[in-house]
């Protein structure tokens, strides 16, 4: 049984241009949740998505927008690269049903604006 | 949601017994405490959750008090493979965690 996959896994990308992540979510989920973490910080949320739409977004701009197909799997989209984008991103994914109690997370794309 | 204060490193050896302890004054009557492990460069892996008392799995123990203001995760004998940082969160499991909040957490240095 495959886990959370993200891809890439790492990407590097000069500032102004736009990026797109990728996530599957474990068999089963149909939650999707996108997080950033910059270097020696925890994880900040930045928005969630079930039923193809968006249901929570933490405090990110609208460069940042993503969407759900409905396989559920996901994609992150960033436009207007700044150097301040430069994290891991990770995509977790979790289960409706079942009260999203426990949160599988990929290994993460490591994006690099220079 | 409620913050969760920890101590920011802590240094072991090989075959101790490691405890973390967690404080969140702010803890909602709903909240469940969830504590993540994460190596670096990888996702955060989901290690224990409880509401209250004792919950023990394969992989450690979480005490609470029965104010709940704070927590400990307990780490039996821990090996070189448990160096890594550990996150303390609450959050309300009956409206679905819609998201998670995490600290700073807690770097722990498992030496020989």
């Amino acid at each position: 049984d495959a886990g959370v996959t993200q891809s890439p896994t790492h990407l590097i990308k000069t500032r102004g241009q736009q990026v797109t992540l990728r996530c599957s979510p474990k068999s089963g989920h149909d939650t999707v949740s996108w997080y950033q973490q910059a270097l020696g910080q925890g994880p900040q949320f930045i928005f969630q998505y079930y039923e193809e739409e968006e249901r929570q977004r933490g405090n990110f701009p609208d460069r940042f927008s993503g969407h759900q197909f409905p396989n559920y799997s996901s994609e992150l989209n960033v436009n207007a690269l700044l150097l301040g984008d430069s994290a891991l991103y990770l995509c977790a994914s979790s289960s409706k049903g079942q009260g999203n109690t426990e949160a599988f997370f990929g290994q993460g794309t490591r994006l690099t604006v220079v | 949601l409620a913050k969760t204060t920890q101590p920011i490193s802590m240094d072991s050896y090989e075959g101790q017994e490691v405890n973390i302890t967690c404080s969140h004054n702010n803890i909602a009557t709903n909240d469940y405490i969830t504590w993540y492990q994460q190596f670096p460069s990888q996702g955060p892996r989901f290690i224990i959750q409880g509401y209250k008392t004792k919950v023990t799995n394969e992989v450690a123990s979480l005490f609470i008090p029965a104010d709940r203001k704070s927590s400990t995760l307990s780490l039996p004998r821990v090996s070189l493979s448990d160096t890594a940082v550990y996150y303390c969160l609450v959050g309300d499991r009956n409206t679905g965690f819609q998201k998670l909040v995490f600290g700073t957490g807690t770097r722990l240095l498992v030496s020989p």
